[in-house]
């Protein structure tokens, strides 16, 4: 299946900076989704974006669908060490599939 | 419990076993989704039903792997004749209609010795 480019593959932060992570992808997509998983659980939608060009907020996370509909970005403010863990950017073109990207780690060290 | 659950939580098997992976969704939801996870990666997706019907099974990646969903609640995932490559974290997903906000469970990590 086909799979989202994320960058940067990791980042280590100290806590109170700000993050920021992007997916690309070769495809338009209709949809974007960003999700934090943790170790040993499955992942947690954050945000989703439904319109190309939308900015979108929840608490200190943002995200924009990208003007092109082939990529988005998730920008984190202020880290605390809570919000460590492996972000996922996912697309949806049509139908019922969902591609997800290789993943940002994310360290916050206190 | 009010999410999804799955299980077993690990599963060992040897090469050329049949596995069951079983998925508990929340109550009510009736899309369900099944992904595989592989170490380093973003989670793939297998195939998606809406109530007792594979609505969609393009993802399932050959003829070994077979899922069902009799009742239109649990869903339970078949891989026959397992092999070293089926070794991933098997997720699965629920949601009431909104396909985007689907509701994941913990996965079942599955190894292949």
């Amino acid at each position: 299946g086909q799979q989202l480019n994320q960058s940067p593959q990791s980042m280590f932060i100290q806590e109170g900076e700000d993050v920021s992570m992007n997916c690309t992808s070769s495809s338009i997509f209709n949809t974007w989704l960003w999700y934090k998983q943790d170790p040993g659980e499955g992942p947690v939608l954050l945000i989703a974006l439904y319109k190309a060009g939308e900015l979108t907020s929840n608490g200190r996370l943002t995200a924009q669908f990208g003007i092109t509909r082939k990529d988005s970005f998730l920008n984190i403010s202020a880290s605390i060490p809570s919000d460590v863990g492996i972000y996922f950017c996912a697309g949806q073109a049509n139908g019922n599939q969902f591609y997800f990207g290789t993943g940002t780690s994310l360290t916050v060290i206190p | 419990g009010a999410g999804v659950s799955q299980t077993p939580s690990n599963k060992v098997t040897e090469k050329g076993k049949y596995v069951e992976l079983r998925c508990d969704p929340i109550s009510g939801h009736t899309a369900l989704y099944w992904y595989r996870q592989s170490l380093g990666q973003g989670p793939e997706f297998l195939i998606y039903f809406q109530g007792t019907g594979a609505a969609d099974d393009s993802g399932l990646p050959n003829d070994r792997f077979f899922a069902v969903r009799p009742e239109g609640s649990v869903s339970t995932l078949k891989i026959q004749r397992t092999e070293r490559g089926d070794s991933a974290v098997y997720l699965c997903a629920s949601s009431a209609g909104n396909p985007h906000r689907q509701f994941f469970g913990p996965g079942t990590r599955l190894t292949v010795l």
